[in-house]
């Protein structure tokens, strides 16, 4: 299948800085990609709806200032925590959807980036 | 999306078929069963999907029934390894078609 990957695997930041995580789809071109976050024991939450060249749609509820959302290019979307705060801290995810493959493409995801805002 | 009800939690001993059942009564005739599982702190697997017709590949199979309000996704011989929570989405197809995931539910394979 294919595959999304996703970097860093792992952040610890002070609060108040920013994080970028970086997601790339690595053998697909991904027109549409989406994050998720999860908090313990929680199910995943859908984030935003990133489009390859276009403004990302954000679920009802995400603060688009804080979470910053960038899809410059068929194969990497990027998310920005701005002045990231402890209640932030969270199971970052994103997936992605082959753009050839059709109506029938399921979504591919990635590993997880695991934020942690002291 | 239509809306899926699954138990929490379901166990099963390695080597016998484990049978996930999901209720998805309020499904629309263009939306698709998915099946994803989530090991531990990893991001979600993909496993089936279907529309009305049963489907197998080299994971599991899914049976829907003939109303498509419920389906079933069978492990044929579950190992430790397919320890993980199980979520079944109702969605209709499409780039830009949401997955709305649900709570799951957590299957634990023990020996």
């Amino acid at each position: 299948g294919a595959v999304v990957s996703q970097h860093p695997s792992r952040v610890i930041c002070k609060s108040g800085t920013s994080v970028k995580i970086e997601c790339r789809s690595l053998d697909f071109q991904a027109t549409t990609m989406f994050w998720y976050r999860q908090f313990p024991k929680k199910s995943l939450m859908l984030m935003a709806t990133s489009n390859e060249g276009s403004k990302a749609t954000y679920e009802q509820g995400v603060e688009k200032d804080k979470f910053l959302i960038n899809h410059a290019s068929l194969t990497l979307s990027t998310l920005t925590v701005t002045s990231a705060h402890p209640e932030d801290s969270s199971f970052y995810i994103c997936s992605a959807r082959d753009g050839l493959a059709g109506l029938r493409s399921e979504q591919f995801f990635g590993p997880g980036t695991r934020l942690t805002v002291l | 999306d239509a809306k899926t009800t699954q138990p929490p939690s379901m166990d099963c001993a390695e080597g016998r078929a484990a049978n996930l059942p999901c209720n998805h009564s309020t499904i629309s005739g263009n939306e698709y069963v998915y099946w994803y599982r989530q090991i531990h702190s990893q991001g979600p697997q993909y496993i089936i999907h279907g529309l009305k017709n049963n489907e197998t590949n080299e994971m599991a199979s899914l049976i829907i029934t003939e109303d498509r309000k419920s389906s079933t996704l069978i492990l044929p011989h579950a190992t430790l390894r397919d320890t993980a929570v199980y979520y079944c989405i109702a969605t209709r197809t499409g780039t830009a078609s949401k997955l709305t995931f649900g709570t799951g539910t957590r299957l634990q394979v023990t020996l």
